[in-house]
This record gives structure tokens, sequence and C-alpha cells, in this order.
């Protein structure tokens, strides 16, 4: 069974709504991620949580927001949706903060296509 | 800047065929980089596969084998002979143990054995 949940798999969203993303992990792991990767671009990293606070940001944009409701949730709220945001978005947690010193667990994603 | 440039994909190989996956890396602001190998299995999320934290070492893990080299700062992935169980998507990543700083990874390569 898989460890890290994300919720849709698939989503069709039009220009200018707003979707939230859906992340729970059942590994008890203490750190939280979001990733993204659009078409032929590298696997991006947007935000890290720790004990459910923010620890990093690398997200220019604030239509972006990552919601910790639960030390085993982050989701991500995206509003005013642009077709540019069309990728594929990777939820990860690791025991410890810091993505060396930590193995990451990746989900299987959620793929965002934006018309 | 920080950066990790891969073999673009696709890549097709014949069962029991060599595979290569070319991996560089630029770390301009990080003075100790690990480096890793992820894969990405169809409808999974990403797993590590291999790291290595010292330059001029080794690691393997399921046959596949990457040897960190400051010198040409690089880190490709190889296999002798494999399985149509190793397609995948296989992403090479940088990382950093001073501080927390997440994971920076490449485009990914996906590799498709035939039979």
């Amino acid at each position: 069974d898989p460890k890290i949940i994300q919720k849709p798999k698939y989503l069709v969203a039009v220009t200018g709504s707003e979707k939230i993303l859906i992340c729970e992990q059942y590994l008890g792991h203490n750190a939280m991620y979001w990733y993204r990767q659009s078409a032929k671009k590298p696997l991006e990293f947007m935000f890290s949580y720790s004990y459910q606070k923010l620890m990093d940001n690398q997200t220019a944009s604030s239509r972006f927001q990552p919601q910790s409701s639960k030390k085993n949730h982050l989701d991500l709220q995206i509003t005013a949706l642009k077709p540019d945001d069309s990728a594929t978005y990777f939820c990860a947690s690791s025991q410890g903060w810091g993505g060396a010193q930590n193995t990451l667990y990746f989900g299987a994603g959620t793929r965002l296509s934006v018309l | 800047g920080d950066s990790v440039t891969q073999t673009e994909g696709p890549v097709t190989v014949s069962e029991s065929e060599s595979l290569i996956i070319n991996c560089t890396y630029s770390a301009t602001s990080i003075a100790y980089p690990n480096l890793f190998w992820y894969v990405r299995y169809p409808g999974e999320g990403l797993q590590l596969l291999l790291k290595v934290i010292t330059a001029g070492q080794k690691g393997s893990s399921r046959g596949f084998e990457a040897t960190y080299n400051k010198e040409t700062t690089s880190f490709h992935l190889q296999k002798a002979s494999v399985q149509e169980s190793d397609s995948a998507v296989y992403y090479c990543a940088l990382g950093d143990t001073q501080g927390g700083r997440a994971l920076i990874f490449g485009t990914g390569t996906t590799v498709s054995v035939s039979p």
C-alpha cells in the first residue's frame, strides 16, 4: 500500500479557477515537501515543512499556498490557475528536515492540466 | 547556480544490454555536494536508488552503479545488463548537507527496456 497518498491523480481545471491538491503521509515523518515538474523541465522544489512549520519557499508566486492541518498532511492550494501551472505535482516526506541528510519518499503525483 | 543536467530521454535498450545515463552537476554554492539517483517506476512515486556523499566513492544498488567524480563533476549511472523491470524514469539529484536545503533534481531520463 502506498505510504504517501496524493489526491486526485489527475485534475483538469479552467484558467482562473482554484484547486487544492491533497497529500497525506503515513510514514510518521516530520518533514514534508512539494515539488513540481512541467514538461521537459527539472523536478523543481517548491516548499518544505518541518513539524508543520514552513522552512523553505522557492515559489515566487503567492498563488501557491501550502496548508498543513495535521503533521502528516500538507495540501497545496493553487488560486487563479494559469495554463503555465500545468505540471505534475509531487508531495514528499522525510524523517528529518533536509533533502541531503534524509531520504525523501515521494507520492505518485497529481497531474494538473489547466485549460 | 546549482544545477543538474542529465541524458535527455527517452532511452530505449534491449533486455540484457548495458545502460548508461549521464549526469553532470554544477555546485557553485555547495561546499560538499552529495549526489543521488532516484527512480520512478510506472504509477509510483520517486524512490532513492543510491547516494554517494564523498567524492571518489562509488554507490551501488539493484545492479546499478554510479561514481562521484569531482574532477569532471559527473555522477553517471550504469548497469551492465538491464531487465524489463528496469523500465522507469531516473533522476539525478544534488544535495547540500549544510542546513536543510532541498535536493536539486535533473529533468529525469525515461528508460524503456524491450524484451
